[in-house]
């Protein structure tokens, strides 16, 4: 069965300092992965995917993530974090056996990201 | 490009009544539009996926007479929260994707806030 997990349910960061937000994934085939962010009341925004190659995948708002096939892990990383990178922050994962966008997305839990001024 | 808007942003009912929600793709033909619920401070949950012209197809635990899904068209789908009950407040989120579009990604909706008193 596909999951998506997402261990830490919140992550407080000063402004300025590097920024880890943890994803573990396991599913049957190769995975496509998503990384999204939310804003309160709002809907979801896309930040970034890994479908093949570079393990290093560079996104939106100077996010980018690392692909680690033997730890199963896609943590979304960003070198200097800004207050208004706080949001909540989402790993998702599609099973590639399914070509078109009928196969599912599974959502991990959710990360709060907290950046302090 | 990829564009997708949901109206209302959000709605007031009383118990009882129905709710349509639609969910359009403003720039892209959608093949398939995917329906989310997603409760406070909890992950998204998928509630059924629609394919243009056919049945949606509801995820174990979702009652379809309850939440009647139409895809009528390549551009738009509507959820009908039929007999609404405050436990069926939530955000609802929708988001489309086509199979002709390299990995398939899906695009997501601003969402709608439903409120049953």
């Amino acid at each position: 069965a596909q999951s998506v997990a997402q261990p830490e349910d919140q992550v407080n960061v000063a402004e300025g300092n590097p920024l880890t937000v943890k994803c573990t994934y396991s599913v049957s085939g190769n995975p496509y992965l998503f990384w999204y962010v939310q804003y309160p009341n709002r809907g979801l925004q896309f930040l970034l995917k890994y479908i093949t190659g570079d393990n290093l995948v560079k996104g939106s708002y100077g996010f980018e993530a690392e692909f680690n096939k033997s730890q199963t892990s896609f943590h979304l990383k960003k070198p200097s974090a800004l207050v208004s990178d706080s949001a909540l922050y989402f790993c998702a994962v599609r099973d590639l056996r399914g070509r078109s966008s009928a196969s599912k997305i599974i959502f991990g839990s959710g990360t709060r990201l907290s950046i302090r001024p | 490009g990829a564009v997708v808007s949901q109206h209302p942003s959000w709605v007031i009912c009383k118990s009882g009544t129905s709710v349509k929600i639609e969910c359009r793709s403003l720039d892209f033909q959608a093949t398939t539009m995917f329906w989310y619920r997603q409760f406070p401070k909890q992950s998204l949950m998928l509630m059924a996926t629609s394919n243009e012209g056919s049945k949606a197809t509801y995820e174990q635990g979702v009652e379809k007479d309850k939440f009647l899904i139409n895809h009528a068209s390549l551009t738009l789908s509507t959820l009908t929260v039929t007999s609404a009950h405050p436990e069926d407040s939530s955000f609802y989120i929708c988001s489309a994707g086509t199979s002709g579009r390299g990995s398939g990604e899906q695009f997501f909706g601003p969402g709608t806030r439903l409120t049953v008193l």
